[in-house]
């Protein structure tokens, strides 16, 4: 069984630039998530949806960061304008339907991003 | 809202000595989150280590073992006896169940094992 793919693994920006992530989670999962890691720092979630679905994104910054999965399927992160905060690794994790291991996500390599 | 305490940053331990990562945690909710261990060894993605989703039960793997203590709100993660391939970093995280599964993690412990 494939695990949730992640591209690109690595990315550089000068700040102002836009960047996108995109994540193919594992086959017949249903709920992704979209974490942000500052380095020493844990795994903070910014968004996760159901099928297609924005379940929560409370954590997410609006003015730059959007995040959609149009087909329930594979999602997209993107930096509009980005900040030399923004530098940190941005993972991407999967769970199955609800079954009892629900609460077991799944993650990928990561994204690791770099702003100048 | 939730969080998650790790104290210790960074732990190095002999080859075959015992370990203890320290993890406590604070739920909002009803107070009864699900407990995790997550790890990521050198070049890998994080990966789960075990869970346990009711108080006062004990999970194990790969020769850990954590317990899920409610009255002091921990989940310390504990080896008898550590490997060198046991190198990596560990996180504890909750997640409340019936809260839509998201985690809160730790800001993890990196373990060196010495050979």
């Amino acid at each position: 069984e494939a695990g949730v793919t992640q591209s690109p693994r690595y990315a550089v920006l000068q700040e102002g630039q836009a960047v996108s992530f995109w994540c193919d989670p594992i086959s017949g999962h249903d709920t992704l998530y979209w974490y942000q890691q500052p380095r020493d720092q844990g795994p903070q979630l910014l968004v996760y949806f159901r099928d297609e679905a924005v379940i929560d994104n409370s954590q997410l910054p609006s003015d730059r960061f959007s995040a959609v999965r149009p087909k329930g399927t594979n999602s997209t992160l993107k930096i509009q304008s980005a900040k030399q905060g923004d530098t940190a690794t941005y993972l991407c994790a999967s769970s199955p339907p609800l079954t009892i291991n629900q609460d077991t996500q799944y993650f990928g390599p990561g994204t690791r991003l770099l702003v100048l | 809202g939730d969080s998650v305490t790790q104290t210790e940053g960074q732990v190095t331990v002999s080859e075959s000595k015992s370990l203890i990562i320290n993890c406590t945690y604070s739920a909002t909710s009803i107070g009864y989150p699900n407990l995790f261990w997550y790890v990521r060894y050198p070049g890998e993605g994080l990966q789960l280590l075990l869970k346990v989703i009711t108080a006062g039960q004990k999970g194990s793997s790969r020769g850990f073992e954590a317990t899920y203590n409610k009255e002091a709100t921990s989940f310390h993660l504990q080896k008898a006896s550590v490997q060198e391939s046991d190198s990596a970093v560990y996180y504890c995280a909750l997640s409340e169940g019936n809260m839509g599964y998201k985690l809160t993690f730790g800001t993890g412990t990196s373990l060196l094992v010495d050979p």
